[in-house]
């Protein structure tokens, strides 16, 4: 099992430029989710996805689509990106069941000049 | 929605004593509550976890104490070790953790030897 595969580790976009950061799990996770950890901050939620078909927003979504078209991937989408954008991405995966630990991937350096 | 207050934002301890890091949450619905160490440049793992059902839980070295009527809940280290010097966040959610979490700010533990 590779856990939860995050692409691209690091990222340089100009203003403006579109994205995909990509996320991908094999431990057949019902529930995946998006963070982003700013210095000083704690991880917010930008989306989260309980399921193949349904997203939801979370607590910073503006700016950022999701699609959840198979169980195993949960792409997250920059359509016009902005400096402050600029942050480390984490991905996330968990059973449905309660007791289940939560997953982070190893995260993606994302920097908007 | 759920707010999640962390205190100290830093917290230096001498080897071998104990470090303590409380957080509150404004959300009374809130059923689960996970503890994660970040070391520069990591992901996130998950170090202990409480549910609302549970008062305490201890794995070795670390403890978790929630007062569900005071909407808090602290972190305890005993006997600290160089190698748990790294920043804490404490983390609550209403859904067991599988449709998102919110995250306080972090603790920075300085372990002095």
């Amino acid at each position: 099992n590779a856990g939860v595969t995050q692409t691209p580790k690091f990222q340089v976009l100009k203003t403006g430029q579109s994205m995909t950061l990509q996320c991908a799990q094999d431990m057949n996770h019902e529930y995946m989710s998006w963070y982003r950890q700013d210095p000083g901050m704690g991880l917010r939620l930008i989306h989260y996805s309980v399921g193949a078909g349904i997203t939801d927003q979370g607590e910073v979504p503006n700016g950022y689509n999701v699609s959840r078209s198979t169980t195993e991937d949960f792409p997250l989408r920059l359509l016009s990106a902005a400096p402050s954008q600029t942050s480390v991405y984490f991905c996330a995966s968990t059973l449905r069941a309660r007791g289940n630990t939560i997953y982070f991937g190893e995260g993606s350096w994302l920097t908007v000049v | 929605g759920e707010n999640v207050e962390q205190h100290p934002s830093t917290l230096s301890v001498q080897e071998g004593d104990s470090a303590v890091i409380k957080c509150t949450y404004s959300d009374s619905a809130s059923n689960y509550f996970p503890w994660y160490k970040q070391e520069l440049g990591k992901r996130p793992q998950l170090i202990i976890d409480i549910r609302s059902n549970v008062g305490e839980k201890k794995d070795q070295r670390i403890a978790v104490t929630l007062n569900k009527t005071a909407k808090h809940f602290s972190l305890h280290i005993t006997e600290t070790q160089p190698e748990d010097s790294a920043v804490y966040f404490c983390a609550a959610s209403t859904g067991g953790g599988a449709d998102g979490l919110t995250f306080g700010k972090g603790t920075h533990l300085i372990i002095q030897p």
